[in-house]
């Protein structure tokens, strides 16, 4: 059964904590990326990875770290610098950047209180 | 940084009445992607578009690829309660980067 994997769907956390994200997929693709999602504010990138031990950072990196350390992973670190960071985060993959479909995981809905 | 516009940004439409949702950028795409998110799911890929003046359909749903290939539009004929969601596009801007998204046209269908 394939796809990509979030977990878990929803995440508490108290104010000044790092956080992380799961994100997996067996799908075997080469691009994986983290949006957040806020209403009306539409899909932000935070950080995309073209190939294992590489990654870019988005439109709104600040306050965020990734790793890429195998193809099928791609956790995010919610860090305490992230001044807003309550907010549903979602992760997705693709075969090639840009130019194939991109594959969304459930997301996750992080509240920091 | 670019950016890929969309409107409008909500539409109400009475159940049976069409619907569009346009697609702007400033700069020429390689090609653009829609997606639909469910309320409380997920993005859903469409479709994707890459060739100029291209028109696509899917069942009640047309798309089309501006000639300058710097709009697109997604056509939705007499909706139904089924096609509640909010409706993305995202275009390449070219080279090496991801998809630029839209922030969305969220669609309510009225029974």
């Amino acid at each position: 059964d394939g796809g990509i994997t979030q977990s878990p769907k929803y995440l508490f956390r108290k104010e000044g904590q790092n956080v992380t994200l799961s994100c997996e997929q067996n799908l075997n693709h080469d691009a994986m990326y983290w949006y957040r999602q806020d209403p009306g504010q539409g899909l932000r990138l935070i950080y995309y990875s073209q190939i294992v031990n590489d990654f870019q950072k988005g439109d709104i990196a600040e306050g965020y770290s990734v790793s890429r350390e195998k193809k099928e992973s791609f956790p995010l670190t919610v860090t305490s610098a992230q001044k807003n960071p309550t907010a549903f985060y979602l992760c997705a993959s693709s075969k090639l950047l840009g130019r194939t479909e991109a594959f969304f995981g459930q997301g996750t809905r992080l509240t920091v209180v | 940084g670019q950016q890929v516009m969309q409107i409008p940004q909500y539409q109400h439409v009475q159940e049976g009445e069409d619907f569009t949702t346009y697609c702007n950028s400033s700069t020429t795409l390689s090609n653009i992607q829609w997606y639909k998110q469910r309320p409380g799911g997920h993005p859903v890929f469409l479709i994707q578009l890459v060739k100029s003046g291209e028109v696509k359909k899917q069942k009640r749903l047309t798309f089309q690829f501006g000639e300058a290939k710097k709009n697109s539009s997604l056509h939705i004929t007499a909706t139904q309660t089924t096609d509640v969601g909010t409706y993305f596009c995202a275009g390449l801007l070219g080279g090496n980067t991801p998809l630029v998204f839209g922030k969305g046209t969220r669609l309510s269908v009225i029974a």
